[in-house]
């Protein structure tokens, strides 16, 4: 396989669960973003790895959000206590200088 | 935040015409990226420019940077019905700790009309 796989493709859950999404990029890609794109707006930088190193989070990922790349290999993006506005796609990319992204996790929130 | 901002935020055009999209960003970036998102779909790669490069072509696709005005375009030419879609810049800069940001805007959306 050669592109970026996320799973699942949908999640439909109700306010207060819990979710977690997974990305599993191209394997000799370096660094992993994950984004968060609402209807009719551009994608919004979550967080980004380098390798298994989470350098950057963005102020968007609040306390519920949590991100990790263990071994450097796939990723994995866990909401707590899900709100009616995380409801978004989240995609995930990868890539050193132009970057592959997967199609994305479409979450609704109940 | 969303550094770059693309316009117009919706073209149409007819079939066979040439489309172009402007980008304008606001610090220094190491380069300029475009992307494709067919509705509801991930983001597919199109093209990237570097910051010290003024132009780059890539089949129907030509892109400018102008560092200078922090602005850049995207032309597709002999448009196609298939070329609809949203059409983003980002632009990717190296920030503290060894991070290399990348910040989309918010898109063009272009319909081609057959």
């Amino acid at each position: 396989d050669t592109g970026v796989s996320q799973d699942p493709r949908h999640k439909i859950t109700k306010r207060g669960q819990n979710v977690t999404f997974r990305c599993d990029p191209i394997s000799e890609h370096n660094r992993l973003y994950w984004y968060r794109q609402t209807l009719g707006q551009g994608p919004e930088f979550l967080t980004y790895f380098q390798n298994e190193a989470q350098l950057e989070k963005s102020r968007l990922l609040s306390d519920r959000f949590s991100a990790e790349r263990p071994k450097g290999s796939f990723s994995t993006l866990e909401i707590q206590r899900t709100e009616q506005g995380d409801s978004a796609m989240y995609l995930c990319a990868s890539g050193n200088t132009g970057y592959t992204f997967g199609s994305g996790t479409r979450l609704t929130v109940v | 935040s969303q550094q770059g901002e693309e316009d117009p935020q919706a073209l149409s055009i007819q079939e066979g015409e040439n489309a172009t999209m402007n980008c304008s960003y606001k610090t220094s970036i190491n380069n300029l990226q475009w992307y494709r998102q067919n509705s509801g779909r991930g983001l597919v790669h199109l093209i990237l420019i570097r910051s010290n490069e003024r132009e780059k072509h890539s089949g129907r696709l030509r892109v400018t940077l102008d560092t200078s005005k922090k602005s850049s375009s995207l032309l597709i030419t002999a448009s196609r019905a298939a070329d609809t879609a949203s059409y983003f810049c980002a632009t990717a800069s190296y920030s503290g700790a060894g991070s290399y940001q990348l910040t989309f805007g918010k898109g063009t959306k272009l319909s081609v009309i057959p």
